[in-house]
């Protein structure tokens, strides 16, 4: 099937830890975006690629980091910069050109213990 | 600077009863208005979408209502059914350089019977 998929689900983080959140997509898809959710808030965008080994930050960047070695990887790292993590991440890719629909994983969901 | 501003924030409707979801946009270079639907723990998913060369678009229970003058766009949902108790997101973007989605804060809906 394709998809996208987002792992873990659940992950906790200690206070002063880096924590790497896993999105893949086998639909070939040339535009990767990583949305942060907080209730009330909606999705706020953190960083987005457009094409392998190229990304742009989002409106809110500060305290994470991506990479895009590959076009179906985009890993999201949460650094112990980021003061407040705890809150619900998603994935999403888009066809490249054209393309509008944005797909969704299934996110992941964060917890500073 | 808020792109998409989404009303109301939450929505309680009876089974049956026509929920109506409202957004305005600002950036007259949007040209792509999707809704997506989400469900507690899950990722949204693209419900309808409509572009600016049209006013209306059905498709089943929903509708989208949009107004180019008046920079708003509505969703319809006809006949609601307690299955549809989600968040609702509205979205714009511009196709032109393949920008990102920018959503609204979500509309939480409430179908009761």
């Amino acid at each position: 099937d394709g998809g996208i998929t987002q792992s873990p689900k659940y992950l906790f983080r200690k206070e002063g830890q880096n924590v790497t959140l896993s999105c893949e997509q086998n639909l070939n898809h040339d535009a990767m975006y990583w949305y942060r959710q907080d209730p009330g808030q909606g999705l706020r965008l953190i960083y987005y690629s457009q094409i392998v080994n190229d990304f742009q930050k989002g409106d809110i960047a500060e305290g994470y980091s991506v990479s895009r070695e590959k076009k179906e990887s985009f890993p999201l790292t949460v650094t112990s910069a980021q003061k407040n993590p705890t809150a619900f991440y998603l994935c999403a890719s888009v066809r490249g050109g054209l393309g509008t629909e944005a797909f969704f994983g299934q996110g992941t969901r964060l917890t500073v213990v | 600077q808020q792109q998409v501003k989404q009303s109301p924030q939450s929505l309680i409707v009876q089974k049956g009863g026509i929920s109506i979801i409202n957004c305005a946009y600002e950036n007259t270079a949007f040209d792509y208005f999707p809704w997506y639907q989400q469900f507690p723990g899950k990722g949204p998913a693209l419900l309808i979408a409509i572009r600016p060369d049209v006013s209306e678009k059905k498709e089943g229970r929903f509708t989208i209502s949009f107004n180019k003058s008046a920079k708003q766009f509505s969703l319809h949902i006809m006949d609601s059914q307690p299955g549809d108790s989600a968040t609702y997101f509205c979205a714009a973007r511009s196709s032109s350089g393949n920008t990102p989605l920018v959503f609204g804060k979500g509309t939480r809906l409430s179908v009761i019977a």
